[in-house]
């Protein structure tokens, strides 16, 4: 199956600090999907990229859809206490199939 | 108004047991989707239905099985647990053919077989 490779796997950093992780596969994906997860919880969706090259802002988040298709990438800026947990990229590379990373594990020091 | 929910959130059970977990969505998405999230937390797609027909179905045991009774509801039956299916699993919807792509998932269902 289609693999994604995410990086990086853990991130320790301050508060205030920015934050980018991304994701990158050997295979054209069409949608790329960030989402986040939560102790105890599932994930949540962040952002959605549906074209090569876009680039789309929610609040804090900025996220991109690399031109080549096969990756993206993700910014946290000002990072807060709450940007705690596990960001997951996803790639849909057909109608009912997705692939997600591993997961960029995020901790925020106060 | 919980979009996507499961039960039970968790299910503590014997090696050999079987077991099932429910999902509904209340979206109006025609497919429905079941992963399954080990201790690392890699999230691995099990199977998707379409309008209660299967789409997808990875390499997993045939001890699990799915079934949709009609497009709101996904559930999954487990038989006779081992210890490897021990896990969270998530349930998922979403509506590719109007052109949502995105997939809302569940609150999850911790599995622990002892």
């Amino acid at each position: 199956g289609q693999q994604l490779n995410q990086s990086p796997q853990s991130m320790f950093i301050q508060e205030g600090e920015d934050v980018s992780m991304n994701c990158t596969s050997s295979s054209i994906f069409n949608t790329w999907l960030w989402y986040k997860q939560d102790p105890g919880e599932g994930p949540v969706l962040l952002i959605a990229l549906y074209k090569a090259g876009e680039l789309t802002s929610n609040g804090r988040l900025t996220a991109q859809f690399g031109i080549t298709r096969k990756d993206s990438f993700l910014n946290i800026s000002a990072s807060i206490p709450s940007d705690v947990g596990i960001y997951f990229c996803a790639g849909r590379y057909n109608n009912n199939d997705m692939r997600f990373g591993a997961g960029t594990r995020l901790t925020v020091k106060p | 108004d919980t979009a996507v929910s499961q039960t039970p959130k968790y299910l503590v059970t014997q090696m050999g047991n079987d077991k099932s977990i429910k999902c509904e969505q209340n979206l109006g998405h025609d497919t429905m989707y079941w992963y399954k999230q080990d201790s690392k937390k890699f999230l691995k797609i099990m199977f998707s239905y379409n309008n209660k027909e299967l789409i997808i179905n990875e390499t997993v045991p045939n001890r699990f099985s799915p079934k949709s009774p009609d497009k709101a509801h996904l559930n999954l039956h487990i038989n006779s647990l081992e210890l490897g299916d021990s896990a969270v699993y998530f349930c998922a919807s979403s509506q590719p053919s109007a052109g949502i792509n995105e997939q809302f998932f569940g609150p999850g269902t911790r599995l622990t077989v002892l």
